[in-house]
């Protein structure tokens, strides 16, 4: 089946650095790619969506300085937290969509921001 | 987006069939009905979706109603690795994303 790899898996950084996630489609090209962010024993929240070559859709709420999305190529998406802080602290996912309908995820990055 | 309604939780013993019901009463037509499962610290796992014919696929089995206003997945036979949150989600042919739900926590057992 369809692989999305993302990376890093965990993470540990310093409040007010960045930190940037890559999501790369293995076995097919990801016209659409969507991130959403986890907290403890909730729901995933979409956060944005992305397709190759444009900007980013960012859902009500969700600071686009902040979370710097790039869609650069049908394989490869980056989630980049700028000056993150302890409230960043999440599981971030990130899923990919190539010509069909499935929805392929991520195994997620766990940010712990000290 | 239309939005589903679920179950907080369900138990089942292992080897016993599994029904997990999902109310979406505002579905648009060209809404797909989409199942997917996550184990804790992972990703979430497809299960099956469809968009109006009943589907079966290795994993599970998706019957939907005839109003598409509820499904049902269908697990046959429940192991202990089923255990997971389920998540029932629409995804709009417009805006393509996938919002979810609380889901449904399956607890299995042995």
């Amino acid at each position: 089946g369809a692989v999305v790899s993302q990376h890093p898996s965990w993470v540990i950084c310093k409040s007010g650095t960045s930190v940037k996630i890559e999501c790369r489609s293995l076995d097919f090209q990801a016209t659409t790619m969507f991130w959403y962010r986890q907290f403890p024993k909730q729901s995933l929240m979409l956060m944005a969506t992305s397709n190759e070559g444009s900007k980013a859709t960012y859902e009500q709420g969700v600071e686009k300085d902040k979370f710097l999305i790039n869609h650069a190529s049908l394989t490869l998406s980056t989630l980049t937290v700028t000056s993150a802080h302890p409230e960043d602290s999440s599981f971030y996912i990130c899923s990919a969509r190539g010509s069909t309908e499935k929805l392929f995820f991520g195994s997620g990055t766990q940010l712990s921001v000290l | 987006d239309a939005k589903t309604t679920q179950p907080n939780s369900m138990e089942s013993n292992e080897e016993e069939p599994v029904h997990l019901p999902c109310n979406h009463s505002t579905i648009s037509g060209t809404d797909y009905i989409h199942w997917y499962r996550q184990l804790p610290s992972q990703g979430p796992e497809y299960v099956i979706h469809g968009l109006t014919s009943n589907v079966n696929n290795r994993m599970a089995s998706l019957a939907i109603a005839e109003d598409r206003k509820s499904s049902t997945l269908i697990l046959h036979r429940a192991t202990l690795r089923d255990a997971a949150v389920y998540y029932c989600i629409l995804r709009s042919s417009n805006t393509g994303k996938l919002i979810f739900g609380q889901g449904t926590t399956l607890q299995v057992k042995p």
